[in-house]
């Protein structure tokens, strides 16, 4: 079975520093996607970004940016320029693909990240 | 476009009660996804609705939980007889069927907080 580990319960940076959150999951599979989703407080969790294992390129959403190293198993969300806004509780999250028939996500435990005026 | 719903936000009951919590999902998604989670720890899959159908139910915890779809639009949860242990997030989400991997995203609702007494 599929694993995420995410090992930082909660972190706090400066606005408009940049900030590493860290996951690592555990898979016998090749072929899977990788996800951060953020819960800001009250509020809907939504996707930040994505990431496709079959490609090499880490992938990139404005001031969101991925390391993903598949053969480490590591996937890490960098947030840049840090702003109010992304206080929130961040989810790493692993699937299969689709056609593997199994669509679940598997979630780690969440970093709860709070910037700082 | 309207988001995922989910009714009630909160719900506060006593051990041994029934509760039935409701998802609405996004018009026209086929998926709906359940999912739980229990203070501090990680949000974790229940089960797996296509259309009307249960595609996987490898989460559920006991069967106290009910699940149904009638129709293939909105579904309902329900704990019946509820036990302290069943107090947690509910997480409702919805996505497209997807077609060579794509449109995988899903969207979760705000949630419900159950509390049982």
């Amino acid at each position: 079975a599929q694993t995420v580990t995410q090992s930082q319960p909660e972190m706090s940076v400066q606005e408009a520093e940049t900030v590493t959150l860290s996951c690592t999951y555990d898979t016998s599979e090749n072929n899977y996607y990788l996800f951060w989703y953020k819960q800001p407080p009250s509020r809907q969790m939504i996707l930040v970004i994505r990431q496709e294992a079959y490609k090499q390129q880490n992938a990139t959403e404005n001031r969101f940016s991925v390391n993903f190293q598949k053969a480490a198993k590591s996937f890490s969300l960098k947030i840049s320029d840090s702003q109010l806004g992304d206080t929130a509780m961040y989810f790493c999250a692993f699937m299969n693909p689709p056609n593997f028939g199994n669509e679940k996500l598997t979630f780690g435990t969440g970093t709860r990240l709070t910037i700082i005026p | 476009e309207a988001g995922v719903t989910q009714f009630p936000s909160h719900s506060v009951i006593e051990k041994g009660q029934t509760v039935t919590l409701r998802c609405d999902p996004i018009s026209g998604h086929d998926n709906l996804y359940w999912y739980r989670r229990v203070m501090g720890k990680e949000i974790k899959f229940l089960l797996h609705f296509v259309k009307e159908s249960k595609q996987d139910e490898s989460g559920m915890p006991n069967n106290r939980f009910l699940a149904e779809r009638t129709g293939g639009t909105y579904s309902t949860l329900k704990v019946q007889p509820a036990e302290l242990e069943d107090s947690g997030v509910y997480f409702c989400a919805s996505s497209p069927l997807s077609s060579g991997g794509a449109r995988n995203e899903q969207f979760f609702g705000p949630g419900t907080r159950l509390t049982v007494l």
